[in-house]
């Protein structure tokens, strides 16, 4: 399979559950992302991993935790979440964490019951 | 603080014609530049991209255009097709994002085409 790809790409959780969404890049990028995308809003920046090293967190909930075992895969660990939490999560990829076009995976659409 | 937005949130246009979406940016040290295309169900899709040494780029049925006076961007499609139709976003690139591909995304203009 080519490019960036997300399991699952629908989720439906309780707010006592924990669940985790996973993102598999087949691109040789060495940046990976994850993004919140809801309605009527922009796509907000979450997470930035360079080289599997965390470089940025934009002020993120606790309750969103992610992982990047290696320079292909990225993780959001996700519990206790809250009702407002319902989006559409966003994995990217990009050659470098400095510069360059992101290419994004088709998403998670994740509902907080 | 900065944002990217666009001038309109939705575009109707004729099957056949061109369309012209544009997008504003406040920052004048962003020097990147990328327009995405969105369908329903699927992540943005990566269209064209421009930097800030140039005026225009073009792409297949596809040009952009940059222009840092006035802090613009925009996003011209000849000949709409069906298969255009979708949610449009500009990002920008700043230098105040440090050593992270920081984009700033706007919120997105949907396109529909008539046929």
């Amino acid at each position: 399979e080519t490019g960036v790809t997300q399991t699952p790409r629908h989720l439906v959780m309780g707010m006592t559950n924990k669940k985790s969404l996973k993102c598999e890049q087949h691109l040789g990028h060495n940046a990976m992302y994850w993004y919140k995308q809801s309605a009527k809003k922009p796509l907000e920046l979450m997470f930035v991993y360079s080289l599997e090293e965390r470089v940025e967190n934009n002020s993120v909930p606790s309750r969103f935790s992610p992982e990047c075992p290696n320079s292909s895969h990225l993780f959001l660990h996700l519990h206790t979440l809250q009702p407002e939490d319902s989006a559409l999560y966003l994995c990217a990829s990009s050659p470098s964490a400095t510069r360059g076009e992101q290419y994004f995976g088709p998403g998670t659409r994740l509902t907080v019951t | 603080g900065e944002s990217v937005g666009l001038h309109l949130p939705t575009l109707s246009v004729q099957e056949g014609d061109n369309s012209i979406i544009n997008c504003a940016y406040s920052n004048s040290a962003s020097d990147y530049f990328i327009w995405y295309k969105q369908e329903s169900g699927k992540g943005p899709q990566f269209i064209i991209d421009i930097r800030s040494n140039m005026d225009k780029r073009q792409g297949q049925r596809v040009t952009v255009l940059l222009n840092k006076t006035v802090k613009h961007l925009s996003l011209q499609i000849a000949a709409t097709q069906p298969g255009d139709s979708a949610v449009y976003f500009c990002a920008e690139n700043y230098e105040g994002s440090g050593n992270t591909g920081k984009l700033i995304f706007g919120q997105g203009t949907t396109l529909q085409v008539k046929p």
